[in-house]
């Protein structure tokens, strides 16, 4: 698997927007992009992914670069319970597992 | 809930004990995983099931032994452990392998 650069830690203010940076630079034609995130003593949920085009569901959106690159994931406004760590994952199409780094660890403050 | 359960959620067990950690899904998936999750370490694959086979082994030791009875309940066996061995193990469905995956809540081991 394409490997990923996380920050290792950000913060927000509760009720604002949040942008989760990844970079991806070595992103072949065929990985999708994934995140992931995992609340304090819970296992790591899906949050969303995508290939090319930018993505949105009732949880977040993604940006991706034209060059696919480096790509975002976006809180539109942050909440108390959004506090987790972040995980960037690229996959590609065949069955491979989910391959974990360290994350971003993003702090939400009231 | 993610419709994968875990049991037991704690488990404190001597390096000489032997015990069993259980994993069941409720959706229907055909792949099942398991992962350890040590402090401050990103999340560890351990095993792949498909079908009911085991399809990788991210070289664990032996003294950790995998069973997947059918496609709805997954085993981690557990013998003569090391401290070094207390983690968070975690449980993991999807329907095929390389979906999206469902996590549940996990067992906290303690090896003393």
């Amino acid at each position: 698997d394409a490997k990923t650069t996380q920050p290792n830690s950000m913060e927000s203010n509760e009720e604002e927007p949040v942008h989760l940076p990844c970079n991806h630079s070595t992103i072949s034609g065929t990985d999708y992009i994934h995140w992931y995130r995992q609340l304090p003593s819970q296992g790591p949920e899906y949050v969303i992914h995508g290939l090319t085009s930018n993505v949105n569901n009732r949880m977040a959106s993604l940006a991706i670069a034209e060059d696919r690159k480096s790509s975002t994931l976006i809180l539109h406004r942050a909440t108390l319970r959004d506090a987790a760590v972040y995980y960037c994952i690229l996959r590609d199409l065949g069955n491979t597992p989910l391959v974990f780094g360290k994350g971003t660890r993003l702090s939400v403050i009231a | 809930e993610t419709g994968v359960t875990q049991t037991p959620r704690h488990l404190v067990m001597g390096m000489t004990n032997k015990k069993s950690l259980k994993c069941e899904q409720h959706l229907g998936h055909n792949a099942m995983y398991w992962y350890k999750q040590s402090a401050k370490k990103p999340l560890e694959l351990m095993f792949v099931y498909s079908l009911e086979e085991r399809v990788e082994n991210n070289s664990v030791p032996s003294r950790f032994s995998p069973e997947c009875p059918n496609s709805s309940h997954l085993f981690l066996h557990l013998h003569t452990l090391q401290p070094e061995d207390s983690a968070l193990y975690l449980c993991a469905s999807s329907s095929v392998p390389g979906l999206r995956q469902y996590f549940g809540p996990g067992t906290r081991l303690t090896v003393t």
